[in-house]
């Protein structure tokens, strides 16, 4: 079964920091693109960032997310710097439907999601 | 940044009727659109890709039509699991974005 579980959210102070991790199983891991998307409480969706053969940000976090990977792992990360209380939402972690290469950017998996609250 | 904007924010429906879902893109798309269903507490879930190709194990009372910068998602005839929230999304350049979403609530 595919399937991905994401973890590290919590409360953090503005400023703060936190790395999130999605562990991968069921699939090729390091055959495939992965996401974060995040969804603030009672909001929509809203994709963050993309590895693929390089990585993408949305501007709002561009200079304070970076997304890694380690396929040795089987795991994406989501290394968040310069938290503030915009960045409080659900952050979850999504596979591409089809193995790289694609430009066929959706999303067939996604993880339960981790919380991130940002507060002091 | 392409706007995705769906419509109506939220429609109330019986089991059984039949309801259609649009969402409109700021700029063209060609085909690159996809819908997701998301219920309370889940994730979303893939329900549509390339505007109108069904994702595996999702029902035929699902279908989406469109190009361009009109789209719909409609669904036959409405049974109790769908009542959730529908998201457009759009994905032929960066930034990707999401429709703010339909709730479909029961009449």
């Amino acid at each position: 079964e595919v399937q991905l579980l994401e973890s590290g959210g919590g409360l953090v102070q503005p400023g703060g920091s936190l790395r999130l991790s999605c562990a991968a199983s069921g699939f090729s891991f390091s055959n495939y693109f992965m996401i974060w998307v995040r969804q603030a409480p009672g909001k929509g969706l809203e994709w963050i960032s993309t590895i693929a053969s390089t990585t993408y940000y949305r501007d709002s976090v561009k200079g304070r997310f970076t997304i890694s990977r380690d396929n040795s792992k089987n795991t994406v990360y989501l290394q968040m710097n310069s938290l503030s209380p915009e960045d409080t939402a659900i952050y979850y972690c999504a596979k591409y439907i089809y193995p790289s290469p694609t430009v066929t950017r959706v999303f067939d998996t996604w993880g339960q999601g981790t919380m991130v609250t940002v507060s002091s | 940044e392409i706007v995705m904007t769906q419509s109506p924010a939220t429609v109330s429906v019986s089991p059984g009727e039949r309801v259609t879902l649009s969402c409109r893109a700021s700029q063209s798309l060609s085909s690159d659109l996809a819908w997701y269903q998301q219920k309370p507490g889940q994730p979303p879930r893939l329900l549509i890709y390339g505007a109108s190709t069904r994702a595996t194990g999702i029902p035929a009372r699902f279908s989406g039509s469109g190009s361009g910068t009109e789209f719909t998602l409609t669904i036959s005839s409405l049974q109790s699991e769908d009542f959730a929230v529908y998201y457009c999304q759009m994905y032929n350049s960066w930034p990707l974005t999401f429709g703010g979403g339909t709730k479909v609530e029961l009449k």
